[in-house]
């Protein structure tokens, strides 16, 4: 079946850092692929997205690319802000059919002044 | 606009008992998912609806059912509470079915319950 594997947290970076979380899947077919991110007492927001293979998400500085060769979709972030403290998590859904996300066990970043 | 709103926000509950958790999905959704979160299984989905009719279930034994209402509410029962159901319960909307990539699923903030 389809799955996805995350980093183990928790991350811990200074502010200004580069991030780095990385995700790899596995999926019969070709994918799309999600970040979501959970900030404490809330739900899941949408991050960024990527549909197809070399696509590449991005929003508030996040960014990730769809690599359909190593089956990888890393989330990276040039400049990390103590705001951006959460846990993230990378989710697939099938293109065809009923689009279930398919959720990793998700990454707990902690950012420090 | 107003987003998904999921009541009660936290619960606790008695091994045994029943509980009903609801979800008002965002205006003009007609697609509602229920998710499980726990510590150890991570996120998990239940089931989804889409004009009142389920479309789809998760993994879940029948103690776990749905519904939706003509005007997209859902509501999520389950019955004989064990310790193990201990866990945040999201709720989903989206403007059609089986959607995330099509149509992208908005969150709500959850509902925490405790068995004791």
């Amino acid at each position: 079946g389809n799955s996805v594997t995350q980093m183990e947290g928790p991350v811990t970076l200074s502010e200004e850092a580069f991030l780095t979380i990385n995700c790899t899947y596995t999926a019969t077919g070709y994918p799309s692929l999600f970040w979501y991110v959970q900030y404490p007492g809330e739900g899941l927001q949408l991050l960024l997205k990527a549909t197809k293979a070399d696509d590449k998400g991005s929003n508030k500085g996040f960014e990730a690319t769809y690599r359909k060769e190593t089956t990888s979709f890393h989330l990276e972030k040039g400049s990390v802000q103590v705001s951006d403290s959460a846990v993230y998590f990378c989710a697939l859904s099938e293109n065809t059919g009923f689009q279930k996300l398919v959720f990793g066990t998700g990454t707990r970043l902690l950012v420090s002044p | 606009k107003a987003g998904v709103t999921q009541t009660p926000r936290y619960l606790i509950k008695t091994r045994g008992q029943q509980v009903t958790l609801s979800c008002s999905p965002i205006s003009g959704h007609r697609s509602v998912s229920w998710y499980q979160q726990t510590p150890g299984q991570g996120l998990q989905f239940l089931f989804e609806y889409f004009s009142e009719t389920q479309r789809n279930k998760g993994n879940f034994p029948g103690r776990f059912s749905g519904r939706q209402f003509s005007n997209s509410r859902s509501e999520m029962n389950v019955s004989t509470l064990e310790l193990g159901d201990s866990a945040l319960y999201l709720c989903a909307s989206s403007l059609g079915p089986g959607g995330a990539r099509d149509y992208g699923y908005t969150f709500g903030s959850g509902t925490r319950l405790t068995v004791v």
